[in-house]
């Protein structure tokens, strides 16, 4: 089974910019994977920001993006606010199987 | 708009089993697979598996065969995940997450004598 890992931890200033990048032991990652992106604050559920790589919901704030960036998945958050701190997991999908990036706690500070 | 609401928390002693219930609205059901995933206190994201809610045939990860079970009743729009012979290391926040994002709020299932 691949592992798909991720930066324990990141520090953006606020309205600053970051990105936080999902890779996989079993080489690039395409959007074949079909990567997602969720964010999860202290006590509550995930919530899905970003899936097949790039796509938005409507509830997903304008300063998130997803790529594909150097063989990994990435997120990109421009313009930080306090309220983004939180931890941050991406996805990638094997042949229907997902498997779970360990997360990135994303400080604002 | 797309629902998924579960079942609430449940304690419960070790060997015995559990089913946490995840009611579906505002798509059509069979549409869309449903996964289930698990979150232990403290710690990241794991999938269980998941189960085409069309032919509902189940798909479980590697850890999860055996004690772990799907099931749909397709008639109300709900899928079921049930942990039979369960254990401490049980203990967690299961969701189920319909495909392309949707999550349920969680059920906290704590194992505990």
């Amino acid at each position: 089974q691949a592992v798909v890992s991720q930066e324990p931890s990141l520090t953006v200033s606020p309205g600053g910019t970051v990105t936080l990048t999902c890779d996989s032991s079993a080489g690039a990652v395409t959007s074949g994977h079909n990567p997602y992106w969720f964010q999860q604050k202290p006590g509550q559920a995930p919530r899905t920001l970003i899936y097949d790589t790039t796509n938005k919901y409507s509830w997903t704030p304008a300063r998130f993006s997803g790529s594909l960036l150097g063989g990994r998945a990435a997120l990109t958050l421009s313009g930080a606010q306090p309220e983004d701190e939180a931890d941050y997991y991406c996805l990638l999908s094997y042949s229907g199987a997902w498997v779970f990036g360990g997360g990135t706690k994303l400080t604002v500070l | 708009q797309v629902q998924l609401v579960q079942s609430g928390s449940e304690l419960k002693k070790p060997g015995a089993s559990v089913r946490v219930s995840c009611k579906a609205s505002g798509y059509t059901f069979s549409e869309y697979s449903m996964n289930w995933v698990r979150q232990a206190p403290g710690q990241g994201l794991e999938w269980v598996g998941w189960i085409n809610t069309n032919t509902g045939n189940p798909t479980y990860a590697q850890g999860f065969t055996g004690r772990f079970v799907f099931s749909l009743d397709t008639s109300v729009t709900m899928a079921y995940l049930q942990i039979s012979s369960l254990e401490a290391e049980d203990t967690a926040v299961y969701y189920c997450v319909r495909n392309k994002g949707y999550w349920g709020q969680g059920t906290l299932v704590t194992v505990s004598s």
